[in-house]
């Protein structure tokens, strides 16, 4: 139980281009779903925090315009990576918050996303 | 502020040896603590978690935790390493409503044979 998966699992894109990644909770709900980003060797950056139908709630530093983020069902969350640049390049891992597991978030398996 | 604290940037093991990985945490009140470990190029699996209770806890794989709040601590144990647990640990803790992850560094762990 408590499966979050990612799609994809890697991307390759130009840039100037948008990506779209999914996160879906597959065998329960999430009220609340998070977008990380890891740089290489280091620990989890969180960059937004999203509550199913209402607005994402970024983190100091992260443009919203560019990382686009909805959560439009209790089991879905996109982050889109608009424009992207090969400064964007990195490891994006999202999270669902299971409520009914205690508060416990579970891991996406994460996208590495490469952009030329 | 809230924090948590890794000291241990990397460590290595042989492996069926013990294995004790230190979490250091700083909050107001106690925080719901928690352990991932992460293999490369993937996401985080949870090995365990505490919120309250018994103050050791049992996870996944043979992994433990106990629970000191006079040591503001919350050090992952395992009594026989296995070549497969190299790998990224993280601990992180949350406390209050937004229940945001604050995380530790990580620590490497490299298992020998």
């Amino acid at each position: 139980g408590a499966v979050v998966s990612q799609h994809p699992s890697r991307v390759i894109c130009k840039s100037g281009t948008s990506v779209k990644i999914e996160c879906r909770s597959l065998d329960f709900q999430a009220t609340t779903m998070f977008w990380y980003r890891q740089f290489p060797k280091q620990s989890l950056m969180l960059m937004a925090t999203s509550n199913e139908g209402s607005k994402a709630t970024y983190e100091q530093g992260v443009e919203k315009d560019k990382f686009l983020i909805n959560h439009a069902s209790l089991t879905l969350s996109t982050l889109t990576v608009t424009s992207a640049h090969p400064e964007d390049s990195s490891f994006y891992i999202c999270s669902a918050d299971d409520r009914g597991r205690g508060d416990t978030q579970y891991f996406g398996p994460g996208t590495r996303l490469t952009v030329l | 502020a809230q924090s948590v604290t890794q000291p241990d940037i990397h460590i290595t093991v042989s492996e069926g040896a013990s294995l004790e990985l230190r979490c250091n945490y700083s909050y107001g009140a106690t925080p719901y603590l928690f352990w991932y470990v992460q293999s490369p190029g993937q996401g985080l699996q949870l090995l365990l978690k505490y919120f309250s209770g018994d103050t050791l806890v049992q996870g996944i794989k043979g992994f433990e935790a106990e629970f000191k709040r006079s040591q503001s601590s919350f050090n992952l144990r395992k009594p026989s390493v296995h070549w497969s647990d190299a790998a990224e640990y993280f601990c992180a803790g949350s406390g209050g409503n937004n229940r945001k992850l604050i995380w530790g560094l990580g620590t490497s762990l490299a298992v020998n044979p």
